[in-house]
C-alpha cells in the first residue's frame, strides 16, 4: 500500500517562509502532488513533481527526491490567506486515484 | 481550469434515509471520478473509483451496498447514501481528472456536508 508522512501542525508570521516536509512509501511511484484546502472547502492544485528537483510557481515551490522518497512544500512571503491545510499526495502506475497524506495545518499570524 | 461541481452542498437527514450526492464535471469529460470521505480535521480517504458505464471500485472496507456510486454519463457521477445512520455523518468530496489536460492533476468538487440525525 501507500502511506505519507507530514507534520501534523505548523506556524509562521507574516512574511516568513515555511517549509512542509513529506516522506512516502509506495511502490510504482507515479508523482508528488500538493494540495491546499481552507476550512470548509475543497481542495485545490498548488503542485506536482514526477522528477528529482524543485518546481516554481510563484510563491509556492515544491521539492522531490526520489531516491529519499522524500518531497516538500516551501511557501514564501506567507500571507495570512495562506492559513490552511496542505496535504501531499501520492499517485502510482498501478492506482489511478491519489493517496493523500495526513494533512499539515499551517497557521500564519500577524 | 476545469471545474467539478457537487450537489448538493449540505445535507441534513433522517437515520434510516437515503441522501443522493452528483459530482458533475462541467467543461470536460470524465471517464474516472474519485469518491473521498473526510473527517473534521482529517485526510482525504478513498471510498471508490467511479468508472463511466462500468461498475465502481470500492476501497477496502467500504460497503458497496451501502455506499452506491452510479457513473451513468462521462460527466455525472452519483453516489447514494443508502440506510444513513448518524456515523455517515461526514464531508464527501469527488474529484475527476481532465485527461485532455494535465494528467496529474485532480480537479476537487467543493463538497457535499452530510448529517444523519
Amino acid at each position: 500500500g501507500q502511506s505519507l508522512e507530514q507534520p501534523s501542525e505548523v506556524t509562521a508570521v507574516e512574511g516568513a517562509i515555511v517549509q512542509i516536509n513529506c516522506t512516502y512509501q509506495t511502490s510504482g511511484f507515479y508523482g508528488l502532488s500538493w494540495y491546499q484546502q481552507h476550512d470548509g472547502g475543497a481542495p485545490t492544485f498548488l503542485s506536482y513533481n514526477a522528477l528529482d528537483g524543485l518546481e516554481e510557481t510563484g510563491r509556492f515551490s515544491s521539492f522531490l527526491s526520489r531516491s529519499d522518497s522524500y518531497g516538500y512544500l516551501l511557501l514564501q512571503e506567507l500571507q495570512m490567506k495562506d492559513s490552511a491545510s496542505y496535504f501531499c499526495a501520492v499517485g502510482n502506475t498501478g492506482r489511478r486515484a491519489l493517496t493523500f497524506g495526513s494533512g499539515t495545518r499551517l497557521q500564519v499570524q500577524p | 481550469g476545469a471545474v467539478v461541481s457537487q450537489h448538493p452542498s449540505r445535507v441534513i437527514c433522517k437515520s434510516g434515509t437515503s441522501v443522493k450526492i452528483e459530482c458533475r464535471s462541467l467543461d470536460f469529460q470524465a471517464t474516472t471520478m474519485f469518491w473521498y470521505r473526510q473527517f473534521p480535521k482529517k485526510s482525504l480517504m478513498l471510498m471508490a473509483t467511479s468508472n463511466e458505464g462500468s461498475k465502481a471500485t470500492y476501497e477496502q472496507g467500504v460497503e458497496k451496498d451501502k455506499f452506491l456510486i452510479n457513473h451513468a454519463s462521462l460527466t455525472l457521477s452519483t453516489l447514494t447514501v443508502t440506510s444513513a445512520h448518524p456515523e455517515d455523518s461526514s464531508f464527501y468530496i469527488c474529484s475527476a481528472r481532465d485527461t485532455s489536460g494535465r494528467n496529474y492533476e485532480q480537479y476537487f468538487g467543493p463538497g457535499t456536508r452530510l448529517t444523519v440525525t
